[in-house]
């Protein structure tokens, strides 16, 4: 089955760590996209990619980071000068050509102890 | 500049009667719209899109959603609602000459009561 896949589902971290969220899709999608889902404030870009090794920032990108070493595989790496990364986080590809829809993964919820 | 406005955090419908989650849009050139669903603790599913033709655009579920150019909206409709359709729902638009990437609306929570 084609689709979006995201790991760990749940994820919890000591403050002073970096993590990593992995999101990995094999629809041949070109753009992939990272948003932060917090309640009442709908979804906040991170980072987004529309082709291997160049990404751009989004609204929300400082204490992030990410890579595009594969068309498949967009990593979100959490960093510790991420002050507040407590949230629901979401990846999303969609073909460049076209005006097409995204496709949402199935979210991984952070959680800082 | 693309936005998008969701006037109502919290839509209440009981089940059986008609439902409308309101979506309004702000553009530069014409919009791409589009509308979500989100269910807790799961990713967003595509509903519908409107990108032109018909103002009345059918979707999953059977969800509609009609374009509105005099009053920028995107109203997502539904004739019956059910409780199962209780869920997040996310309006969204993309400016034809601006960039790929979408302005999603902060969301409204629809709530169907048996």
């Amino acid at each position: 089955d084609g689709g979006i896949t995201q790991s760990p589902k749940y994820l919890f971290r000591k403050e002073g760590q970096n993590v990593t969220l992995s999101c990995e899709q094999n629809l041949n999608h070109d753009a992939m996209y990272w948003y932060r889902q917090d309640p009442g404030q709908g979804l906040r870009l991170i980072y987004y990619s529309q082709i291997v090794n160049d990404f751009q920032k989004g609204d929300i990108a400082e204490g992030y980071s990410v890579s595009r070493e594969k068309k498949e595989s967009f990593p979100l790496t959490v960093t510790s000068a991420q002050k507040n990364p407590t949230a629901f986080y979401l990846c999303a590809s969609t073909p460049l050509q076209g005006l097409n829809e995204q496709f949402f993964g199935p979210g991984t919820r952070l959680t800082v102890l | 500049a693309q936005s998008v406005a969701q006037p109502e955090d919290q839509v209440n419908v009981a089940e059986g009667n008609p439902l409308t989650v309101k979506c309004t849009y702000s553009v530069s050139g014409n919009p791409y719209l589009f509308w979500y669903v989100q269910y807790p603790n799961r990713g967003l599913q595509f509903l519908l899109k409107y990108i032109t033709g018909d103002n009345l655009v059918k979707g999953s579920y059977g969800f509609e959603a009609e374009f509105n150019k005099s009053q920028t909206s995107f109203h997502l409709k539904k004739p019956s609602a059910l409780v199962s359709d209780s869920a997040l729902y996310f309006c969204a638009v993309r400016d034809e000459g601006g960039s790929y990437i979408p302005t999603f609306g902060r969301g409204t929570s629809l709530i169907v009561h048996p």
